[in-house]
């Protein structure tokens, strides 16, 4: 059974960072692009980015709508993606998703999601 | 960048058929997926590549997608399926959502 599940959100003031941890089990990690999604409450799903897979060099890939400071890095021998985020403010405020992701050539889906990991910013 | 377009809202009665559309300039040219999400609970897939559902997706749910929409219907509708929904495109190793329907079953 694919699991993910993600860990590190909380309480966290304006101008710190954050690293989210998202582990994965019930399938091999390196072969599949994990992706990162966030939803600010009451609102919408917004993509930030992406971790390519082994096999396609496990790049990072970042979405151009989200204002930067993200970075997205992987740990293959622990199974555990991660989401860091530094200098936030209180937009960031958010349940941050973890998805695995199918990459195709006209089209990329996430067919898996983790429970979600809220990450408040406030003083 | 290129973005997806979705009504805010639909209403079904149970039983009938809804149909939820996701606009966007020549849509028919990329695979579009949809994810329903019920209050409190993570995104879920229900439909991928326009039309394909993944294993245990109720057959009532299908996609198609050409021109500039796409569609995804439910037949049948229950009351269970009331949730948002999400369409989603991907562009230049970015995927691209849409606003959310919230299809509410009266």
């Amino acid at each position: 059974e694919v699991q993910l599940v993600e860990s590190g959100g909380g309480l966290v003031q304006p101008g710190r960072s954050v690293r989210l941890s998202c582990t994965a089990s019930g399938f091999t990690f390196g072969d599949y692009a994990l992706g990162w999604v966030r939803q600010a409450p009451g609102k919408g799903l917004e993509w930030v980015g992406f971790i390519e897979s082994r096999p396609y060099g496990g790049t990072t890939k970042y979405a151009t709508s989200v204002k930067g400071g993200f970075t997205i890095s992987g740990d293959n021998s622990h199974s555990t993606a991660y989401l860091q985020k530094n200098s936030l403010q209180i937009d960031d405020t958010a349940v941050y998703y973890c998805t695995r992701v199918v990459v195709g050539g006209i089209g990329s889906h996430c067919d898996y999601w983790g429970q979600g990991t809220l990450v408040t910013v406030s003083s | 960048s290129y973005e997806v377009t979705q009504p805010p809202s639909v209403s079904v009665s149970p039983g009938q058929t809804a149909t939820i559309t996701c606009s966007g300039a020549d849509l028919g040219t990329r695979y579009v997926s949809w994810y329903q999400q019920r209050p409190g609970q993570s995104p879920l897939l229900v439909i991928f590549e326009d039309s394909k559902r993944p294993s245990g997706i109720p057959e009532r749910f299908s996609g198609s997608n050409s021109g500039d929409t796409a569609t995804l219907t439910i037949s049948g509708t229950q009351a269970v399926d009331e949730a948002d929904y999400y369409c989603q495109a991907w562009d230049r190793n970015t995927m691209v959502f849409g606003a959310g329907a919230k299809l509410t079953v009266l």
